[in-house]
């Protein structure tokens, strides 16, 4: 069975600095995406960046951009000149045969 | 927001209540997703519908029973609850089930059982 695993419960950061979320994943599968969402604070939950299995070349979104490993398993996260608006709870996803979901990391923005 | 309400936002009900959950998008999606969060663990998908049929449900008690009437809407019956069934449900809907496509989220309600 598919599993993610966020192993940081909690991150910080200094605001206008750099941070990396960890996820790794277990699977078989060859062909899958993987996603990472965010939830602010009593907000709905969106979807900051995806990222295909059969890509080599990692997904960016303006200031947001992935590692991913495929060989490694690993899709981690870094959030680049970080804002206070960042701060929420983030969640790595997989999609294949099966939708799974890592714990969560909840990331503070320090000013 | 994102075109996805769920009421109501809060709910506190006792073992022996029967209670609903609404969920409702706008968005012209195929899919819809019923997902229970709980604090430091992951977030649990519970079932999901394509086209108002229930494609898949992941070992869930029968104290939960969905029902998607249309492809707009989706409802989690309760009745019988335990105390850990305390969450945030989350509704979720896609343009197609269980692909790439972006999840858009709804709000959550806010579940207690006492």
């Amino acid at each position: 069975a598919q599993t993610v695993t966020q192993s940081q419960p909690e991150m910080s950061v200094q605001e206008a600095e750099t941070v990396t979320l960890s996820c790794t994943y277990d699977t078989s599968e060859s062909d899958y995406y993987l996603f990472w969402y965010k939830q602010p604070p009593s907000r709905q939950m969106i979807l900051v960046i995806r990222q295909e299995a059969y890509k080599q070349q990692n997904a960016t979104e303006n200031r947001f951009s992935v590692n991913f490993q495929k060989a490694a398993k690993s899709f981690s996260l870094k959030i680049s000149d970080s804002q206070l608006g960042d701060a929420a709870m983030y969640f790595c996803a997989y999609c294949g045969n099966k939708l799974v979901f890592g714990a969560g990391t909840i990331l503070r923005v320090k000013s | 927001e994102t075109g996805v309400t769920q009421t109501p936002r809060h709910l506190v009900m006792g073992m022996t209540n029967k209670k609903s959950l609404k969920c409702e998008q706008h968005l012209g999606h195929n899919a819809m997703y019923w997902y229970k969060q709980s604090a430091k663990k992951p977030l649990e998908l519970m079932f999901v519908y394509s086209l108002e049929e229930r494609v898949e449900n992941n070992s869930v008690p029968s104290r939960f029973s969905p029902e998607c009437p249309n492809s707009s809407h989706l409802f989690l019956h309760l009745h019988t609850l335990q105390p850990e069934d305390s969450a945030l449900y989350l509704c979720a809907s896609s343009q197609v089930a269980r692909t790439a496509y972006e999840q858009y989220f709804g709000p959550g309600t806010r579940l207690t059982v006492t």
